[in-house]
């Protein structure tokens, strides 16, 4: 079956500069969730989309930005990174209804700044 | 403080025996969902639950969701090595149908051939 899919798997980025790390969520989900994993934490929840626009916010920094594009995949851009935003990204797809919202997840993009 | 609590935080067990781990909000839970990490790598979705009273199972691992306690509790069967990892519980706490998942810390379980 079709999994979330993201890329890079692995990105390794200097202070100061930018990268996009791209999800393409499972066919036929319309939203798209995006989780921070710091070493040795829990995930927190940053942005999510559905339909293609912007569902809820959670903790992401001014520095990211997000979006979901036509065809469903969803690119979380980062600028002006900082050693603190070395971590697991996440991205999860789902169909939420009404109160069923399962998530599936990828394996996650692993970046580390330098 | 945390919102979801997980215990315990880390447990070694021998292959064969039965474990439990447990899952407990501060919150109302919408919705409970548990993961299951390996070191540096994605979440594998187990189980999801929702209604109070609900008890789901997959091969050995069985999950309960007590809605009054706002708690859940991850039990696994004669445990083996590759049960190994770290469980993580999920919860859609914040409501009004936003979705996002708040997580606990997570338990690392280590299982001994």
């Amino acid at each position: 079956a079709a999994g979330v899919i993201q890329s890079p798997r692995h990105l390794i980025k200097e202070k100061r500069e930018t990268a996009t790390l791209k999800c393409y969520p499972i066919p036929r989900h319309d939203t798209v969730y995006w989780y921070q994993q710091g070493p040795g934490q829990d995930p927190q929840f940053l942005i999510s989309f559905y339909e293609k626009m912007q569902s809820d916010k959670g903790s992401i920094p001014d520095r990211f930005s997000a979006q979901q594009f036509s065809d469903y995949h969803s690119e979380l851009n980062m600028s002006s990174l900082e050693l603190g935003d070395s971590a697991l990204y996440f991205c999860a797809s789902g169909i939420p209804a009404g109160s069923y919202n399962e998530q599936f997840f990828g394996p996650g993009t692993r970046l580390t700044v330098l | 403080s945390q919102e979801l609590e997980q215990s315990p935080q880390s447990l070694i067990v021998q292959e064969g025996k039965n474990l439990t781990i447990n899952c407990t909000s501060s919150k109302t839970l919408y919705g409970l969902y548990w993961y299951k990490q390996k070191y540096g790598e994605g979440l594998i979705f187990l189980m999801m639950l929702q209604k109070g009273g609900e008890e789901k199972s997959h091969e050995k691992i069985t999950a309960k969701l007590d809605e009054k306690k706002q708690q859940s509790s991850l039990h696994i069967t004669a445990s083996q090595p590759s049960h190994a990892g770290i469980y993580l519980c999920g919860a859609d706490i914040s409501g009004a149908g936003s979705y996002q998942l708040t997580f606990g810390k997570g338990t690392k379980l280590s299982v001994i051939p």
